[in-house]
Protein backbone atom coordinates (compact mmCIF):
# COMPACT_ATOMS: atom_id res chain seq x y z
CA UNK A 1 0.00 0.00 0.00
CA UNK A 2 1.40 3.33 -1.18
CA UNK A 3 2.36 4.85 2.06
CA UNK A 4 3.28 8.92 3.03
CA UNK A 5 5.26 9.62 6.58
CA UNK A 6 5.93 13.05 7.85
CA UNK A 7 7.83 13.76 10.50
CA UNK A 8 7.94 15.85 13.47
CA UNK A 9 4.23 15.58 13.54
CA UNK A 10 4.37 19.52 15.25
CA UNK A 11 7.22 21.59 15.50
CA UNK A 12 7.39 24.75 17.47
CA UNK A 13 10.35 27.45 16.48
CA UNK A 14 11.47 30.79 17.21
CA UNK A 15 10.96 33.37 14.23
CA UNK A 16 14.50 33.66 12.37
CA UNK A 17 15.56 30.33 12.86
CA UNK A 18 16.13 27.61 10.48
CA UNK A 19 13.99 24.27 10.02
CA UNK A 20 13.58 20.81 7.88
CA UNK A 21 10.56 18.94 7.68
CA UNK A 22 11.08 15.39 7.00
CA UNK A 23 8.76 12.88 4.66
CA UNK A 24 9.16 9.61 3.85
CA UNK A 25 7.18 7.50 0.99
CA UNK A 26 7.08 3.89 -0.21
CA UNK A 27 4.56 4.90 -3.36
CA UNK A 28 5.72 2.96 -6.33
CA UNK A 29 6.50 3.28 -9.34
CA UNK A 30 7.40 7.02 -8.42
CA UNK A 31 6.05 10.07 -10.49
CA UNK A 32 6.51 12.84 -8.49
CA UNK A 33 6.77 14.56 -5.25
CA UNK A 34 4.99 17.59 -3.94
CA UNK A 35 5.09 19.95 -1.12
CA UNK A 36 2.00 22.17 -0.21
CA UNK A 37 1.59 24.57 2.66
CA UNK A 38 -1.72 25.05 4.22
CA UNK A 39 -2.35 27.75 6.52
CA UNK A 40 -5.22 27.27 9.03
CA UNK A 41 -8.65 27.27 7.44
CA UNK A 42 -7.92 27.29 3.85
CA UNK A 43 -7.02 25.39 1.15
CA UNK A 44 -3.24 23.82 0.25
CA UNK A 45 -1.05 25.90 -1.66
CA UNK A 46 1.71 24.07 -4.13
CA UNK A 47 5.57 24.96 -2.83
CA UNK A 48 7.45 23.02 -4.97
CA UNK A 49 7.20 19.67 -7.46
CA UNK A 50 9.90 17.46 -8.07
CA UNK A 51 10.35 14.48 -10.58
CA UNK A 52 12.70 11.62 -10.25
CA UNK A 53 15.86 13.60 -12.01
CA UNK A 54 15.68 16.34 -9.23
CA UNK A 55 17.31 16.38 -6.02
CA UNK A 56 16.48 19.92 -5.35
CA UNK A 57 14.25 22.78 -5.98
CA UNK A 58 13.26 26.17 -4.41
CA UNK A 59 11.02 28.47 -3.98
CA UNK A 60 12.37 31.79 -2.08
CA UNK A 61 12.54 30.64 1.74
CA UNK A 62 11.72 26.81 0.98
CA UNK A 63 14.01 24.19 -0.39
CA UNK A 64 12.99 20.88 -0.65
CA UNK A 65 15.43 17.74 -1.60
CA UNK A 66 14.82 14.56 -2.71
CA UNK A 67 16.27 11.26 -1.93
CA UNK A 68 14.87 8.32 -4.82
CA UNK A 69 17.21 6.19 -3.96
CA UNK A 70 15.95 6.49 -0.10
CA UNK A 71 12.84 7.14 -0.53
CA UNK A 72 13.12 10.39 1.25
CA UNK A 73 12.54 14.31 0.91
CA UNK A 74 12.99 17.17 2.84
CA UNK A 75 11.47 20.73 2.95
CA UNK A 76 13.96 23.15 4.61
CA UNK A 77 12.70 26.56 5.71
CA UNK A 78 15.23 29.49 6.23
CA UNK A 79 14.85 32.45 8.22
CA UNK A 80 11.34 31.37 9.84
CA UNK A 81 8.79 34.30 9.73
CA UNK A 82 5.29 34.41 11.22
CA UNK A 83 3.78 33.75 8.22
CA UNK A 84 5.62 30.28 8.00
CA UNK A 85 2.94 28.87 11.01
CA UNK A 86 0.81 26.26 8.86
CA UNK A 87 1.00 22.46 8.20
CA UNK A 88 3.14 21.66 5.45
CA UNK A 89 2.03 18.49 3.56
CA UNK A 90 4.20 16.17 1.09
CA UNK A 91 2.13 14.84 -1.98
CA UNK A 92 3.61 11.80 -3.53
CA UNK A 93 2.38 10.64 -7.04
CA UNK A 94 2.67 7.10 -8.89
CA UNK A 95 3.45 7.07 -12.32
CA UNK A 96 0.61 5.92 -14.54
CA UNK A 97 -2.20 4.95 -12.14
CA UNK A 98 -4.06 8.61 -13.28
CA UNK A 99 -6.52 9.37 -10.99
CA UNK A 100 -5.61 7.50 -7.98
CA UNK A 101 -2.27 8.88 -8.46
CA UNK A 102 -1.91 10.90 -5.03
CA UNK A 103 -0.74 10.12 -1.62
CA UNK A 104 -0.98 12.77 1.02
CA UNK A 105 0.99 12.80 4.26
CA UNK A 106 -0.94 14.06 6.80
CA UNK A 107 1.06 16.91 7.50
CA UNK A 108 3.52 18.36 10.15
CA UNK A 109 2.11 21.32 11.55
CA UNK A 110 4.98 24.46 12.58
CA UNK A 111 4.62 27.04 14.57
CA UNK A 112 6.53 30.12 14.73
CA UNK A 113 6.84 32.45 17.60
CA UNK A 114 8.01 35.81 17.97
CA UNK B 1 -8.31 35.25 -10.09
CA UNK B 2 -10.67 33.60 -8.36
CA UNK B 3 -9.27 30.33 -8.67
CA UNK B 4 -11.26 27.37 -7.34
CA UNK B 5 -14.08 28.47 -5.65
CA UNK B 6 -16.27 26.40 -3.12
CA UNK B 7 -19.57 26.79 -1.52
CA UNK B 8 -20.71 26.90 1.10
CA UNK B 9 -17.88 27.62 3.43
CA UNK B 10 -19.80 25.89 6.28
CA UNK B 11 -22.65 23.90 6.92
CA UNK B 12 -24.26 22.00 9.42
CA UNK B 13 -26.60 19.41 8.87
CA UNK B 14 -28.74 17.21 10.45
CA UNK B 15 -28.20 13.21 10.16
CA UNK B 16 -30.22 12.09 7.01
CA UNK B 17 -30.67 15.35 5.33
CA UNK B 18 -29.15 16.17 1.77
CA UNK B 19 -26.89 19.10 0.84
CA UNK B 20 -24.89 19.92 -2.48
CA UNK B 21 -21.25 20.87 -2.33
CA UNK B 22 -20.99 23.22 -5.39
CA UNK B 23 -17.50 24.38 -7.05
CA UNK B 24 -16.33 25.99 -9.88
CA UNK B 25 -12.83 26.64 -11.23
CA UNK B 26 -12.05 29.77 -13.94
CA UNK B 27 -8.74 28.38 -14.93
CA UNK B 28 -10.07 26.40 -17.96
CA UNK B 29 -8.61 22.88 -16.51
CA UNK B 30 -9.62 19.70 -17.99
CA UNK B 31 -9.49 17.81 -14.32
CA UNK B 32 -10.94 18.23 -11.17
CA UNK B 33 -11.06 16.26 -7.83
CA UNK B 34 -12.96 16.68 -4.50
CA UNK B 35 -11.52 15.36 -1.27
CA UNK B 36 -12.01 15.38 2.14
CA UNK B 37 -9.76 16.05 4.93
CA UNK B 38 -9.87 14.41 8.50
CA UNK B 39 -7.86 15.58 11.69
CA UNK B 40 -4.73 13.28 11.59
CA UNK B 41 -5.20 11.77 8.39
CA UNK B 42 -3.71 13.31 5.02
CA UNK B 43 -6.69 14.90 2.02
CA UNK B 44 -8.66 11.76 0.71
CA UNK B 45 -9.83 11.60 -2.83
CA UNK B 46 -13.88 10.99 -3.26
CA UNK B 47 -14.17 11.46 -6.90
CA UNK B 48 -12.62 12.40 -9.64
CA UNK B 49 -13.53 14.20 -13.01
CA UNK B 50 -10.55 13.53 -15.80
CA UNK B 51 -12.91 15.94 -18.05
CA UNK B 52 -16.28 17.12 -18.96
CA UNK B 53 -18.91 14.28 -19.05
CA UNK B 54 -16.30 11.64 -17.18
CA UNK B 55 -16.27 10.84 -13.42
CA UNK B 56 -14.82 8.17 -11.46
CA UNK B 57 -14.49 7.15 -7.97
CA UNK B 58 -11.52 7.75 -5.52
CA UNK B 59 -10.35 6.20 -2.47
CA UNK B 60 -13.19 7.01 -0.43
CA UNK B 61 -16.90 7.55 -2.84
CA UNK B 62 -19.23 5.59 -0.70
CA UNK B 63 -22.14 7.90 0.32
CA UNK B 64 -21.47 10.65 -1.99
CA UNK B 65 -22.31 11.19 -5.66
CA UNK B 66 -20.92 13.90 -8.24
CA UNK B 67 -22.09 16.00 -11.46
CA UNK B 68 -19.52 17.46 -13.37
CA UNK B 69 -21.86 19.92 -14.82
CA UNK B 70 -19.40 21.95 -17.89
CA UNK B 71 -16.13 21.77 -17.83
CA UNK B 72 -15.98 25.11 -14.82
CA UNK B 73 -18.56 23.00 -12.19
CA UNK B 74 -17.61 19.69 -10.16
CA UNK B 75 -20.40 19.34 -7.74
CA UNK B 76 -20.70 16.90 -5.11
CA UNK B 77 -24.06 15.62 -3.10
CA UNK B 78 -24.23 13.99 -0.17
CA UNK B 79 -27.99 11.93 -0.55
CA UNK B 80 -28.42 11.30 3.39
CA UNK B 81 -25.86 12.76 5.45
CA UNK B 82 -23.82 11.16 8.18
CA UNK B 83 -22.23 11.98 10.98
CA UNK B 84 -19.17 10.05 10.02
CA UNK B 85 -19.46 12.54 6.52
CA UNK B 86 -18.50 14.96 9.07
CA UNK B 87 -15.57 16.63 7.34
CA UNK B 88 -13.53 19.03 5.55
CA UNK B 89 -14.34 19.12 2.06
CA UNK B 90 -11.57 20.38 -0.88
CA UNK B 91 -12.48 20.62 -4.74
CA UNK B 92 -9.39 21.28 -6.93
CA UNK B 93 -8.61 21.12 -10.13
CA UNK B 94 -5.12 20.44 -12.04
CA UNK B 95 -4.65 21.05 -16.43
CA UNK B 96 -4.78 17.42 -17.02
CA UNK B 97 -4.62 14.54 -14.35
CA UNK B 98 -1.76 14.78 -11.98
CA UNK B 99 1.24 13.94 -13.67
CA UNK B 100 3.51 16.84 -12.95
CA UNK B 101 0.70 19.35 -13.03
CA UNK B 102 0.14 21.80 -10.60
CA UNK B 103 -3.14 20.82 -8.32
CA UNK B 104 -5.37 23.96 -7.34
CA UNK B 105 -7.31 23.86 -3.95
CA UNK B 106 -10.18 25.47 -2.82
CA UNK B 107 -10.45 27.27 0.23
CA UNK B 108 -12.37 24.45 1.93
CA UNK B 109 -15.99 23.59 2.74
CA UNK B 110 -16.87 22.96 6.61
CA UNK B 111 -19.26 20.44 7.25
CA UNK B 112 -21.16 18.94 10.31
CA UNK B 113 -23.92 16.65 10.62
CA UNK B 114 -25.09 15.96 14.09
Amino acid sequence: KNQVEQSPQSLIILEGKNCTLQCNYTVSPFSNLRWYKQDTGRGPVSLTIMTFSENTKSNGRYTATLDADTKQSSLHITASQLSDSASYICVVSARDTGRRALTFGSGTRLQVQP
Amino acid sequence: NAGVTQTPKFQVLKTGQSMTLQCAQDMNHNSMYWYRQDPGMGLRLIYYSASEGTTDKGEVPNGYNVSRLNKREFSLRLESAAPSQTSVYFCASSDTGTAGNTIYFGEGSWLTVV
